[in-house]
């Protein structure tokens, strides 16, 4: 059953700590982003990776780190220098830009809320 | 700079009526525009895409339409159902750079029984 999950759906921090959301897929995507949603705004990028053990800044990536050690998964840390961590963060992936398809259509997963106490 | 703006921002119609939402974008050169719905606390899901060459697409009782001249899109949902309740997202991409694609805030659709 191919897909992208995310994990934890549901995460608690408090304030001053790390956390580290988890996505993984199996559709053999080279391209996985990371987003976050706030009430009644658009989806912000905050990281991307094009390929394995390289990864490029959005908009928003201040406060927050990612790693691309496999081609399956691209776990982000929210650090406690991002000052308002409270969201929704989705992650997607895509097949690239190397690759030659019709469509780099993004594919997302179910995303994870993370609240800071 | 890539912009996509989205209209209306939100719309409430009454189960079974029809209802259209429009997206613009300067997006350049232009690749291909999707449409995405997102549930209340989900991921979006993929409803069309199109590329330049395409100017209508259908999905079930969704039905997209592009205008590559005017860089309008528009989304048009027939006999609304319920579960059509959701956010309505346009985003459109661009040939070369970094393949990232532009988003739209969404247009929030509400239907009510």
């Amino acid at each position: 059953d191919g897909g992208i999950t995310q994990s934890p759906k549901y995460l608690f921090r408090k304030e001053g700590q790390n956390v580290t959301l988890s996505c993984e897929q199996n559709l053999n995507h080279d391209a996985m982003y990371w987003y976050r949603q706030d009430p009644g705004q658009g989806l912000r990028l905050i990281y991307y990776s094009q390929i394995v053990n390289d990864f490029q800044k959005g908009d928003i990536a201040e406060g927050y780190s990612v790693s691309r050690e496999k081609k399956e998964s691209f776990p982000l840390t929210v650090t406690s220098a991002q000052k308002n961590p409270t969201a929704f963060y989705l992650c997607a992936s895509s097949p690239g830009p190397f690759r030659t398809v019709s469509y780099n259509e993004q594919f997302f997963g179910p995303g994870t809320r993370l609240t800071v106490l | 700079k890539n912009q996509v703006e989205q209209s209306p921002q939100s719309l409430i119609i009454l189960e079974g009526k029809n209802c259209t939402l429009q997206c613009n974008y300067t997006v350049s050169p232009f690749s291909n525009l999707r449409w995405y719905k997102q549930d209340t606390g989900r991921g979006p899901v993929s409803l069309t895409i199109m590329t330049f060459s395409e100017n209508t697409k259908s999905n079930g009782r969704y039905t997209a339409t592009l205008d590559a001249d005017t860089k309008q899109s528009s989304l048009h949902i027939t006999a609304s159902q319920l579960s059509d309740s959701a956010s309505y997202i346009c985003v459109v991409s661009a040939w070369g750079g970094s393949y990232i694609p532009t988003f739209g805030r969404g247009t929030s659709l509400i239907v009510h029984p």
